[in-house]
């Protein structure tokens, strides 16, 4: 039984190009989240998705930063225009059932790295 | 919003000692404290929670405690073995967004 994927595991960009990170969530999730992190820090919450849905994004910034899941394949978190500050490791987490009061699993995570 | 705070940054405990780290939140609305075990280069592994109606959980060498009046909980870890060593991130949810979490303990286990 897989867990939640995510690809690619590194990332290399130049300034100005586009990132595209994909999250596949376990097997009977329909619930995902990315989240932002750091060197050396927490965990930031950015969106929060059902299929087709976007139910929080209250923190992903609101400008080069967009995510999706649709309703056949992988969640897409898209970040266009990168530059240095968008380095950062980027997990999914996926759960059962609805909101923050349930069970998220993690991925491995995409380490972008903007050059 | 929710603010959660983790103490220590760093933990450094010989091997067969026990381990505890505290989290504060602010949100009397979170309902749901997760604590995740970070190991180098990969993601974070759900380890143990707890959930508002309970004040306290063990599995096996690791237990959560929970005061909901003083808003704080703690991550116990006893006899600690080698492969204990990681960064723990605790977390609070309760709502449709995201877990809110600390900013992590590094816990070094001393052989």
């Amino acid at each position: 039984n897989a867990g939640v994927m995510q690809n690619p595991r590194h990332l290399v960009r130049r300034r100005g190009q586009e990132a595209r990170l994909r999250c596949s969530p376990m097997k009977g999730h329909s619930h995902v989240y990315w989240y932002r992190q750091l060197p050396e820090e927490g965990l930031k919450f950015m969106v929060y998705l059902q299929k087709e849905n976007i139910i929080d994004e209250s923190g992903m910034p609101k400008e080069r930063f967009s995510a999706e899941f649709p309703k056949e394949g992988p969640s897409i978190l898209r970040i266009q225009q990168v530059v240095r500050g968008d380095s950062a490791a980027y997990f999914c987490a996926s759960s059962l059932q609805q909101g923050a009061s349930y069970e998220q699993y993690f991925g491995p995570g995409t380490r972008l790295t903007v050059t | 919003g929710e603010n959660v705070e983790q103490h220590p940054s760093t933990l450094s405990v010989q091997e067969g000692d026990s381990a505890v780290i505290k989290c504060t939140y602010s949100d009397s609305a979170s309902n749901y404290f997760p604590w995740y075990k970070q190991e180098l280069g990969k993601g974070p592994q759900l380890i143990i929670d707890i959930r508002s109606n309970v004040g306290e959980k063990k599995d096996q060498r690791i237990a959560v405690t929970l005061n909901k009046t003083a808003k704080h909980f703690s991550l116990h870890i006893t006899e600690t073995q080698p492969e204990d060593s990681a960064v723990y991130f605790c977390a609070a949810g309760g709502g449709a967004d995201g877990l809110t979490f600390g900013k992590g303990t590094h816990l070094i286990i001393q052989p």
